[in-house]
């Protein structure tokens, strides 16, 4: 069954402190996997998949298919980085969520 | 350009109503979902049409669930005889091709759905 795990419900860092959000996940396959984010009073968006191997607003985030972990890393927080950050993979036709961690990020 | 529009964006019940919610997709977005997310939770998966075809159904909690896309574009998801554990805010998602990994999925404000 697709599980996506987010241990940390609320994490916060200081301004220019290196930030790490884990997520674990557990799929009978070869998952596609996403980090989502909400701002405050906007909607849900993308912010980087595993796929694209990209740096998203200085996010990145390495797919590690023996500890079934794509936490996603930030080397400097700024403070409009402070959202929910939502990790997901994709299944055949849907999205499965972890349970969001709410970053804070103190100036 | 506009995004994935829902409407009305708060709904109030009283338990044993039916209700309906509306979602209005990205122009010519062939794939449409619905994502039901308690507080505290992340968004849980409803349903999924490709088109007109409703293709994946088997997150509808149950069948006071009910949801169409009859031509394609605009979708209703419609809750009957609502109770409160159906409080949540329902997400529609749009996604341009078939829905597959590869295709991001564009999400609406949501709609808070509270039913007393």
């Amino acid at each position: 069954a697709q599980r996506v795990t987010q241990p940390e419900k609320l994490l916060s860092v200081f301004k220019g402190a290196p930030v790490e959000l884990k997520c674990n996940y557990s799929y009978s396959g070869s998952p596609e996997l996403f980090w989502y984010v909400q701002y405050s009073r906007q909607r849900l968006q993308l912010l980087l998949r595993h796929i694209s191997r990209e740096s998203i607003k200085g996010f990145t985030a390495d797919l590690n298919k023996g500890e079934t972990s794509f936490h996603l890393k930030k080397p400097f927080a700024q403070e409009e980085d402070s959202a929910m950050y939502y990790c997901a993979l994709t299944g055949a036709n849907n999205l499965f969520f972890g349970t969001g961690t709410r970053l804070t990020v103190i100036p | 350009g506009a995004g994935v529009s829902q409407s009305p964006r708060y709904k109030v019940a009283k338990r044993g109503q039916d209700v309906a919610l509306r979602c209005d997709p990205i122009s010519g977005h062939v794939s449409l979902f619905w994502y039901q997310q308690a507080l505290g939770q992340g968004p849980e998966f409803l349903t999924y049409f490709q088109n007109e075809a409703q293709l994946d159904k088997s997150g509808l909690p149950s069948d006071r669930f009910f949801a169409e896309r009859p031509e394609g574009s605009v979708s209703t998801l419609k809750i009957q005889r609502t109770q409160q554990e159906d409080s949540a805010v329902y997400l529609c998602a749009s996604s341009l091709g078939a829905g597959d990994s590869y295709n991001e999925q564009f999400f609406g404000p949501g709609t808070r759905l509270t039913v007393l």
